[in-house]
């Protein structure tokens, strides 16, 4: 089974307005580490969040936001007020204790002027 | 603060050549290092991951191999480049292996074997 599954190759916002992309995982550790991050067209990863298994509140940064919900096993991205610097692939990432990090196949997002 | 340096940023070499990609972590010692590579549109693939110096494990058997001279310095080679070697590789460090350790990752290399 998947680790990591992201099920949206690609999605369009409008600017300024708010969006979700999904991400389910499959784990049986009680702990681990679920992240985000954004591949712009450079080819940089850059981390945006990060939400541990024993986190009870959804972990912000700015205007970036992890919808956590542990028992769905997701933790789909929230990025409010869009912005065209936005557009990139955004990857979905999971750690289990130990060398693990399981990546996504990632969402491509697209935001419309 | 820690940064890791990822060279070259492009590489364009012809079946059959050597290749040698660099990365270099400042700041932090006895950094978890790794090597990954994205085929284009794909997602990430491990190749090799190194958890002190000479210490080198393979994830995916191929004509790359990696190596670790020094404590934060990662080196990924190989003797005959293959058309499939093509790819963008990312040098990723990481402080320790507990579930709450991100990466962090390196510029990456776009390599084209022609």
């Amino acid at each position: 089974a998947q680790k990591i599954t992201q099920t949206q190759p690609g999605m369009f916002v409008q600017e300024k307005e708010a969006v979700t992309l999904d991400c389910t995982y499959d784990t049986s550790d009680q702990s681990y580490g679920l992240f985000w991050y954004k591949q712009p067209s450079s080819g940089e990863m850059i981390f945006l969040i990060y939400q541990g298994s024993y986190d009870e509140q959804n972990a912000t940064e700015g205007r970036y936001s992890l919808n956590f919900q542990k028992a769905r096993k997701s933790a789909n991205l929230v990025i409010s007020a869009s912005q065209l610097g936005d557009s990139a692939m955004y990857f979905c990432a999971m750690r289990e204790p130990g060398n693990q990090f399981y990546f996504g196949t990632g969402t491509s997002l697209t935001v419309i002027p | 603060s820690q940064t890791i340096h990822q060279w070259p940023a492009t590489l364009v070499q012809p079946v059959g050549s050597p290749l040698s990609l660099e990365c270099t972590v400042e700041g932090t010692s006895n950094p978890n290092l790794y090597w990954y590579r994205q085929a284009a549109g794909r997602g990430l693939q491990l190749l090799f991951y190194s958890v002190g110096i000479g210490q080198i494990s393979s994830e995916v058997p191929q004509n790359l191999s990696a190596s670790r001279p020094q404590d934060r310095q990662f080196i990924l080679s190989s003797k005959k480049l293959l058309l499939s070697d093509s790819g963008f590789y990312l040098c990723a460090w990481s402080l320790g292996t507990g579930h709450y350790y991100g990466y962090t990752f390196g510029s990456g290399t776009r390599l084209t074997v022609v």
